[in-house]
């Protein structure tokens, strides 16, 4: 158990929808990353918090945004859905802002299904 | 631009075979260096990692040695059980930022 809980564990919705994934990081921990993981694309780097502020973007579609708050959880909000953006999302966390010193603990998923 | 070159799966292997899987990397200045893996239905876990050149990485029978020289960060594991089938995902950090290879998918057959 990483310590990472992700909710829900699966969505299934349809396009043109908007949906909201919710991550609790691991007690103790500041920064909160989100990913996107599907066969063709591979793990994908979304976006990163660390203690409430945005410290690094990556391929994250305008259509797409998070927000950490003040208990350190984070959100990550999916609108005008596509099928395209049928994934599994993962959240994880880490102690420090920086991955290079501070691995990265993964929740579980959600797993997006978009018809 | 930095990125993460791994040797494509699926890879099936005979228990208590012998595994290497390739990674290769592409950074600029000192990146840290990654292996995590990912079992059925789980999240990545970190498996092990290297700071700095020839450094070796090991956990579970796992190893993995920083060679600057060749910009290599090959895993390696003596036997595998069926239990290490998963997907392996090589990984590197030259900033703050982390980039994951492609992941090489591992079948251990009894």
């Amino acid at each position: 158990d990483s310590g990472v809980t992700q909710t829900p564990k699966h969505l299934i919705t349809a396009t043109g929808q908007r949906v909201t994934l919710r991550c609790s990081p691991r007690s103790g921990d500041l920064s909160v990353y989100w990913y996107q993981q599907s066969l063709d694309q591979g793990l994908q780097f979304l976006i990163q918090y660390y203690n409430g502020e945005e410290r690094a973007k990556g391929n994250i579609l305008e259509r797409f945004s998070a927000q950490q708050f003040p208990d350190l959880h984070s959100e990550l909000n999916l609108s005008s859905l596509e099928l395209g953006d049928s994934a599994l999302y993962f959240c994880a966390s880490s102690e420090g802002q920086a991955f290079y010193n501070s691995p990265l603990h993964f929740g579980n998923g959600t797993r997006l299904t978009v018809t | 631009g930095n990125s993460v070159t791994q040797m494509e799966g699926p890879v099936t292997l005979s228990e208590e075979a012998f595994l290497t899987i390739n990674c290769t990397y592409t950074a600029t200045g000192y990146p840290s260096l990654f292996w995590y893996v990912q079992y059925p239905g789980e999240g990545l876990q970190l498996l092990l990692k290297a700071t700095k050149a020839d450094d070796k990485g090991s956990n579970k029978g796992f190893e993995a040695t920083y060679r600057k020289e060749t910009t290599s960060f090959h895993l390696e594991k003596g036997s595998v059980q069926v239990s290490d089938s998963a997907v392996y995902f090589c990984a590197l950090s030259p900033d703050d930022k982390v980039i994951f290879g492609p992941g090489t998918s591992l079948s251990v057959i009894p």
